[in-house]
């Protein structure tokens, strides 16, 4: 079966730092993947997404994610945080012909200022 | 481009009654889809829509709930005789068909059962 495991559940970075949160994922063939972000109380953004092609995609809000097939991976990363960035990130992999998403439990991001 | 709208963002309600939310899709996406999500969780599928069609739907939609999509365009989902379990965010996502065609989300609508 389809799965996604983000295995940090919480983070705390110091503003201007930088940031990866991980993203491993269980799929037999080339996955779709994304990286959403949650604020409290919102809907999910969409930060970036990979279907084929360069591995490493550039998305919104200077983030960036590196797909790795060998090691069924798809971190996020972004080399200076802001305290906006604070929110809720969510991986999640297209795993089907119906495109439904099967999603990670979520990684809650703080920033110390 | 209006986004994806959910209507209401709040309902508080009696365990027992039933509920009914709105989703209004971007205009030009064919494919609608319903989440679940509890709190400190990840979305869960629900069911999905392209067009009018009802595609899948997933063993978490028990006989209580019911979607429909009549004119392919907005969708509601209707819960009948709430539980306390139903107490949830509920995300509406639309797209367009076809393949690298990535979700976008509404704010959702907040379930609590009194």
């Amino acid at each position: 079966a389809q799965s996604v495991t983000q295995p940090d559940i919480h983070i705390t970075v110091s503003e201007g730092a930088s940031l990866e949160l991980r993203c491993n994922y269980s799929y037999g063939a080339t996955p779709y993947l994304f990286w959403y972000v949650q604020s409290p109380g919102q809907g999910l953004q969409l930060l970036l997404k990979y279907f084929s092609g360069d591995t490493l995609v550039q998305g919104i809000k200077g983030f960036e994610a590196e797909f790795k097939r060998s090691q069924s991976s798809f971190n996020l990363r972004k080399p200076s945080v802001h305290w906006s960035d604070a929110a809720e990130y969510f991986c999640a992999v297209d795993a089907g012909n119906n495109r439904k998403l099967i999603w990670g439990l979520g990684t809650s991001l703080a920033v110390n200022p | 481009d209006t986004g994806v709208s959910q209507d209401p963002r709040h309902k508080i309600t009696k365990r027992g009654q039933n509920v009914t939310f709105r989703c209004d899709p971007i205009s030009e996406h064919n494919r609608l889809y319903w989440y679940r999500q509890t709190l400190g969780q990840g979305p869960e599928f629900l069911t999905y829509f392209q067009n009018e069609a009802q595609l899948e739907k997933s063993r978490l939609l028990s006989d209580r709930f019911s979607a429909e999509r009549p004119k392919g365009s907005f969708s509601t989902l209707e819960i009948q005789r709430t539980e306390q379990g139903d107490s949830a965010m509920y995300l509406c996502a639309s797209s367009l068909g076809g393949d690298n065609q990535p979700q976008h989300f509404g704010d959702g609508t907040r379930l609590s059962i009194l």
